[in-house]
């Protein structure tokens, strides 16, 4: 397996900002996405993030709301924009690591709460 | 589109009790088949998988799973849960092929008293 890191594990933010949340891993990795799970409910995935190219969303979330960037192999972020109390949420990242299984790996997440 | 049932949303159980989660997948081809556990604040992490070979799987903490394909099932299982099995169950199915990308499941909430 290998150390996914994301950060920041939680923030509460104001309506109408934006948070940037971050994911670095410390092995090489294919495939990074990002997920959504909110309580009681299934991870939805939210886009796929590709390296030096713009992330491929799942229907239903659009870059303009969850901006995403992957500038090299192991690092992405994505940002929440403009967020409402709808956006509360844990955002997780996952990664399939090169070499290996065909398996998704799991960050611990970040526990959003929008006032 | 795959689809992936958990029948058991909510399981509360005493200790040494047997567990078994269900899950159901709609795809009726070759299919990987994986359950991953979140204990409570930490992060998903892998208990099993079925890529192909025996159908019932061994993972860990005693944990096993049945993939039963005339069923479309593959459904947890352990002989006797301990307190710290206390956690959020989630079955993943994915096609085999291009994406690396599997459906989740809306994950079973499982307490154990002890």
């Amino acid at each position: 397996s290998a150390v996914i890191s994301q950060k920041p594990s939680r923030d509460i933010c104001q309506r109408g900002t934006s948070l940037t949340i971050q994911c670095q891993v410390d092995s090489q990795v294919t495939m990074m996405f990002w997920y959504r799970q909110q309580p009681g409910q299934s991870l939805t995935l939210i886009a796929t993030a590709n390296q030096g190219s713009e992330a491929t969303y799942e229907s239903g979330f659009v870059i303009d709301k969850f901006p995403i960037s992957r500038p090299n192999l192991t690092f992405s972020t994505l940002t929440v924009s403009n967020m409402s109390p709808e956006d509360s949420s844990i955002y997780l990242c996952s990664v399939v690591l090169a070499g290996g299984e065909n398996i998704q790996y799991f960050g611990a997440g970040t526990r959003l709460s929008v006032l | 589109a795959q689809s992936v049932s958990q029948h058991n949303h909510h399981v509360i159980l005493s200790e040494a009790a047997s567990l078994e989660l269900g899950c159901n997948y709609s795809y009726g081809g070759t299919v990987n088949l994986f359950w991953y556990v979140q204990y409570p604040g930490q992060h998903l992490q892998l208990l099993l998988k079925y890529f192909s070979g025996d159908p019932l799987v061994k993972g860990i903490k005693g944990f096993e799973a049945e993939f039963i394909k005339s069923k479309f099932s593959f459904n947890l299982r352990k002989p006797s849960v301990q307190w710290s099995d206390t956690a959020e169950y989630f079955c993943a199915v994915k096609s085999p092929g291009g994406s690396y990308i599997p459906t989740f499941g809306r994950g079973t909430s499982l307490i154990v008293h002890p």
